[in-house]
């Protein structure tokens, strides 16, 4: 089955700094590739995703990045905010989507510093 | 949309006793998951459901535990009889065919 790493488990950096959490997956048939967000005592939410066919997608202040052959996919935050301290989550599937059971990382524990 | 619904939000429970954690997932979507959340071993998918009908239940780490889904809007865990190492919290989540929703979580002591 699919195993899926992450690193680091704790990132701490200065508000206003740049975060990149990265992933690595085993699964070459993995073609959809999700991040979550989870606060304090909440479910992960859904906060941005890609798939195999695209390489790179942004959305604001976020952006995941997608290398098919090193099978691997970043996160990047920039400008980071208080509000982005929580623990994120990679993950991935090969059905696309959520036809399938995700798998997903380990998490990382994002401070940020004021 | 209310989103995901899981109930019991906490559940403390004796070493033995029965326990049913409870899941409404988004209308009309078709997909619902069950996640198991601890520190050791982080989400572990448990059991998934597609239209009503268990699709994958590999996860589900022994007999002592079951899952139903009745209808499209209700889906139950149970653990009978539970264990102090059945600790953790446990997600529900649902789908329509892209992302997951997840729920709030059930947090799950048993002493």
């Amino acid at each position: 089955g699919e195993n899926v790493e992450q690193h680091p488990s704790t990132l701490s950096v200065q508000e206003g700094d740049s975060a990149v959490i990265k992933c690595t997956y085993s699964d070459s048939a993995s073609n959809y590739f999700p991040w979550y967000k989870q606060e304090l005592g909440k479910g992960p939410q859904l906060i941005i995703d890609i798939r195999s066919n695209v390489g790179e997608k942004k959305d604001q202040r976020i952006a995941v990045t997608l290398n098919k052959t090193a099978k691997h996919f970043s996160l990047h935050i920039t400008e980071t905010q208080p509000e982005d301290s929580a623990v994120y989550f990679c993950a991935a599937s090969s059905s696309g989507g959520g036809a399938d059971g995700l798998t997903f990382g380990k998490g990382t524990h994002l401070i940020i510093q004021p | 949309d209310a989103g995901v619904i899981q109930s019991p939000r906490h559940e403390v429970t004796e070493m033995g006793q029965e326990v049913t954690l409870r899941c409404k997932p988004i209308s009309g979507h078709d997909y619902l998951f069950w996640y198991r959340q601890t520190m050791m071993r982080g989400l572990e998918l448990l059991i998934y459901f597609n239209n009503n009908v268990p699709i994958d239940d590999s996860g589900m780490p022994e007999d002592r535990f079951s899952a139903k889904m009745p209808n499209a809007s209700f889906s139950t865990l149970k653990i009978q009889p539970s264990e102090p190492r059945d600790s953790a919290v446990y997600f529900c989540a649902s789908s329509g065919g892209i992302g997951y929703t997840f729920g709030s979580g059930t947090r799950l002591t048993v002493v």
